[in-house]
């Protein structure tokens, strides 16, 4: 039973694309993460959602765009991919004390 | 600025000897510690914690220290496996605007030797 699943587990598309990047968890958690792995293996939050509101937003550029249709989800959406945005991205989820996270999605833009 | 710091991004033992992990942080407001531990293409998985109201927890092979007044905390690991190879991240949380914010170290990998 995986707590916290993203998907893709790689994502390798072109400049001036959108994706996104899905994350579900089954623990029940209230507070979900967006973080990125830089290259130089920086892991720096992104966003933090608790029961579906914005609490945490680190100056991300305005591409990106999270989503949480529920408690259980947490969305990630970037417009217009530039090669900077090449990074491994997680999700996680906590209640309070330590955060689960995702497996990672390797995004690569060329 | 990096408020939590890993100085040795990498750091190799010997099976069974002791590995110790070091963590340093600028910001008194973190009053909650973690240590994580990942493998290639995986998330981290929480390892252990402590609280500021503590110096000391252990956990199995596993023991963290915090030293406060130097804000300093270490992870120790004895005896070391091969297994325990990975990349350690150390993280700082702090009750700020009503929430818990975690910040992350830069990450030491430990190569265990057989």
């Amino acid at each position: 039973d995986t707590a916290v699943s993203q998907t893709p587990k790689y994502l390798v598309t072109q400049m001036g694309n959108d994706k996104s990047i899905k994350c579900e968890q089954n623990l029940g958690h209230d507070t979900m993460y967006w973080y990125k792995q830089d290259s130089k293996k920086f892991l720096k939050i992104m966003f933090s959602y608790n029961n579906k509101e914005l609490i945490i937003n680190e100056t991300v550029p305005n591409r990106f765009s999270p989503k949480s249709p529920d408690k259980a989800h947490l969305n990630l959406h970037i417009n217009s991919l530039e090669l900077g945005d090449s990074a491994v991205y997680f999700c996680a989820s906590s209640r309070g004390g330590e955060a689960f996270f995702g497996q990672g999605t390797r995004l690569t833009v060329v | 600025d990096q408020q939590v710091k890993q100085n040795s991004p990498s750091l190799s033992v010997q099976e069974g000897r002791i590995s110790i992990l070091n963590c340093d942080y600028t910001n008194s407001m973190f009053d909650y510690f973690l240590w994580y531990k990942k493998y290639p293409a995986e998330g981290p998985t929480f390892l252990i914690s402590i609280s500021s109201i503590k110096d000391k927890n252990e956990d199995g092979r596993f023991t963290v220290f915090l030293n406060k007044s130097a804000k300093h905390l270490s992870l120790h690991i004895v005896p070391s496996q091969p297994g325990d190879s990975a990349v350690y991240f150390c993280a700082a949380s702090a009750y700020s605007g009503g929430y818990q914010k975690v910040t992350f170290g830069t990450g030491t990998k430990l190569q265990v030797i057989p």
